[in-house]
């Protein structure tokens, strides 16, 4: 019940193109769903979060997309740079307790110049 | 910028030691949290604090583990009696406030147990 899915693990895309990273989650308790990047060697940084009270939230190059009767929801990044290669989490709370995160497995996203 | 900053960077430890990992949270904030990733894997919640209290821990967290705030700076992660399944990548996390608060992390501690 607290698991997130996430998909693909890893993921090859040319300089310029769109990136998505999908996850599922099991649990409709969760009311916050942040997606964080992550460079070797460092922790995790929010890169941007949602919550269901919307279906979309863009930032910059960065958009989620929700889907609250599938329990979905992705990360799309636009114009992909050699810059974005990392690791991307998803990950989903309830945020209301202040409790903790569940992260999703991570995908390995190389973007090739 | 305000950071959360862990302390060893690196520790190598034999089977059976006791292991401190160091955190200083950001200072304003009230919540903290020690994740774990192991190599290769995904970030595992292992505990959360507030008011000098745990307030939440998972299943990884058992009597070996256990977290302090020595002073209004510090919070510790001691793990008594270190197991070969213990090496991971350790990262503390705080929180302003609970709720919309954004979860900082440092940049971790990498425990190595041969």
């Amino acid at each position: 019940q607290q698991q997130v899915k996430q998909s693909p693990q890893s993921l090859i895309v040319q300089k310029g193109g769109i990136s998505i990273i999908n996850c599922a989650y099991e649990n409709t308790a969760f009311d916050y769903f942040p997606w964080y990047q992550q460079f070797p060697g460092k922790g995790p940084a929010l890169l941007i979060a949602i919550r269901p009270d919307v279906s979309e939230k863009k930032e910059g190059r960065f958009t989620i997309s929700f889907n609250k009767s599938a329990k979905q929801f992705s990360l799309h990044i636009m114009d992909s740079q050699p810059g974005d290669s990392a690791t991307y989490f998803c990950a989903a709370s309830r945020e209301t307790s202040g409790s903790r995160l569940t992260f999703g497995e991570g995908t390995q996203l190389t973007v090739n110049p | 910028e305000p950071e959360v900053t862990q302390t060893p960077s690196h520790q190598v430890t034999q089977m059976g030691q006791e292991v401190i990992l160091r955190c200083v949270p950001i200072s304003n904030h009230l919540y903290f949290y020690w994740y774990r990733q192991i190599l290769g894997q995904k970030v595992e919640f292992l505990v959360s604090f507030y008011n000098n209290e745990i307030s939440e821990k998972s299943e990884i967290f058992d009597d070996q583990f256990s977290v302090e705030r020595p002073d209004g700076s510090n919070f510790t992660l001691k793990i008594r009696s270190t197991k070969l399944e213990d090496s991971a990548m350790y990262f503390c996390a705080s929180r302003e406030t609970t709720g919309a608060g954004e979860l900082f992390f440092g940049e971790g501690s990498r425990l190595t147990v041969l």
